[in-house]
């Protein structure tokens, strides 16, 4: 079974550039996740979605981030204008809603540094 | 405010030794845990879960304790061993499925 596939793997742009990171879940998992990880801590949900729809977009820093799912499978995160605290490692998760107790299968993560 | 913490930044075990990492969460509405396992420049996989309905819940060398009424739940692994070396983050969640609030994470390093 392919796992949780995402790139670019790295990612280096300056301040107030835009950049945009893709994910492709586990076949037929419906439910997606965006998460950050900044150096030293543990990941923080920015995003949640169900399908298409999203459940859970609470953390999600509005003015310079979105995110899309438009099919219900493959994601884009977007940031624009970047800062230079966005600087952290951005992970894509799926979970399969059929199950009783789904875990989250992690991607590897997209590291971005804003310089 | 941090609804789960991990306040072990690190720990040090002997290859061999039992490894017993801590994690503690306020949030009494929590009631999935996960403990998932990161190298570095990987991401995050999964390890082991326990619902609320069960205090204890066994996967090999691993072994998850739940204290709802401390708040508290641990990972045993014995034996260690240096391939265990990674960060181990603790998760939480309001109902299976839903967002995982996770801890800082707890470096292990198992020493051959």
């Amino acid at each position: 079974e392919a796992g949780v596939a995402q790139s670019p793997r790295y990612k280096i742009i300056e301040k107030r550039q835009s950049v945009a990171f893709w994910c492709n879940p586990i076949s037929g998992h419906a439910t997606l996740y965006w998460y950050q990880q900044i150096l030293g801590q543990g990941p923080k949900l920015l995003i949640q979605f169900q399908n298409n729809g999203v459940v859970d977009d609470s953390q999600l820093p509005k003015d310079r981030f979105s995110a899309e799912r438009l099919k219900g499978v493959d994601s884009t995160l977007k940031i624009q204008p970047a800062k230079l605290e966005d600087s952290a490692v951005y992970l894509c998760a799926s979970s399969d809603t059929g199950e009783l107790f789904p875990e989250a299968f992690f991607g590897q993560g997209t590291r971005l540094t804003v310089v | 405010d941090q609804q789960v913490k991990q306040n072990s930044p690190s720990l040090s075990v002997q290859e061999g030794r039992i490894s017993i990492l801590n994690c503690d969460y306020t949030n009494s509405m929590f009631d999935y845990f996960l403990w998932y396992k990161k190298y570095p420049a990987e991401g995050p996989t999964f390890l082991i879960s326990i619902s609320s309905i069960k205090d204890k819940n066994e996967d090999g060398r691993f072994t998850v304790f739940l204290n709802k009424s401390a708040k508290h739940l641990s990972l045993h692994i014995v034996p260690s061993q240096p391939g265990d070396s990674a960060v181990y983050f603790c998760a939480a969640s309001a109902q299976a499925g839903n967002m995982l609030t996770f801890g800082g994470g707890t470096r292990l390093m198992v020493k051959p």
